[in-house]
């Protein structure tokens, strides 16, 4: 089955700063990579999300790129805030599969001010 | 904006009790959705559903488990004899169609004692 690798467990910047966070995935039929911010004490949140046919795409201060020859996948934000800190999972939805997400087992970034 | 509701947020049970934790989709979804996620790891997919029938399901989702759509806007997951390895965050979501985004609501939290 599909396997997904986060990479760092944690992170730690200065606001202002860029962070990024990487994925990778062993399912080369997966088509389907969001990634989710949670809050503690609250549900995954979909942050942005790009499917197999798009190099990359990007919503104002994240962006996520693909590159599917290698199969792994990035999140980056751009000046960083504090409301930024949270846990982000990268996920990847298998070809094949009703759409159930396989997570990565998450990235904790802490945005000093 | 329309959100995934979870009741209760809290469970708090003795082992070997049943569960039955319930979750309002998105009216008008059509894909629903339980993952788990023990304290400080990642989310894991249980079991998706369509059609009012189960079209995918994990390891994790043994006969101990059942989901059930009882009508046009509840979606519940029964855990039969719960056991101390049951004690978790469980997540449900929701889909509109089959390329939609998948939404998260925020969680029950389940200790068995």
């Amino acid at each position: 089955g599909e396997n997904v690798e986060q990479h760092p467990s944690t992170l730690s910047v200065q606001e202002g700063d860029s962070a990024v966070i990487k994925c990778t995935y062993s399912d080369s039929a997966s088509n389907y990579f969001p990634w989710y911010k949670q809050e503690l004490g609250k549900g995954p949140q979909l942050i942005i999300d790009i499917r197999s046919n798009v190099g990359e795409k990007k919503d104002q201060r994240i962006a996520v790129t693909l590159n599917k020859t290698a199969k792994h996948f990035s999140l980056h934000i751009t000046e960083t805030q504090p409301e930024d800190s949270a846990v982000y999972f990268c996920a990847v939805s298998p070809g094949g599969s009703q759409g159930n997400l396989i997570f990565g087992k998450g990235t904790k970034l802490s945005v000093k001010p | 904006e329309p959100e995934v509701t979870q009741t209760p947020s809290h469970q708090v049970t003795q082992m070997g009790q049943e569960v039955i934790l319930r979750c309002v989709p998105i009216s008008n979804h059509l894909y629903f959705y339980w993952y788990r996620q023990i304290l400080g790891q990642k989310v894991e997919f249980l079991v998706s559903f369509y059609n009012n029938e189960i079209s995918e399901k994990s390891e994790i989702f043994d006969d101990q488990f059942s989901v059930e759509r009882p009508d046009g806007s509840n979606f519940t997951l029964k855990i039969r004899s719960t056991k101390l390895e049951d004690s978790a965050m469980y997540f449900c979501a929701s889909r509109a169609d089959s390329l939609g985004e998948q939404y998260f609501g925020p969680g029950t939290r389940l200790t068995v004692t």
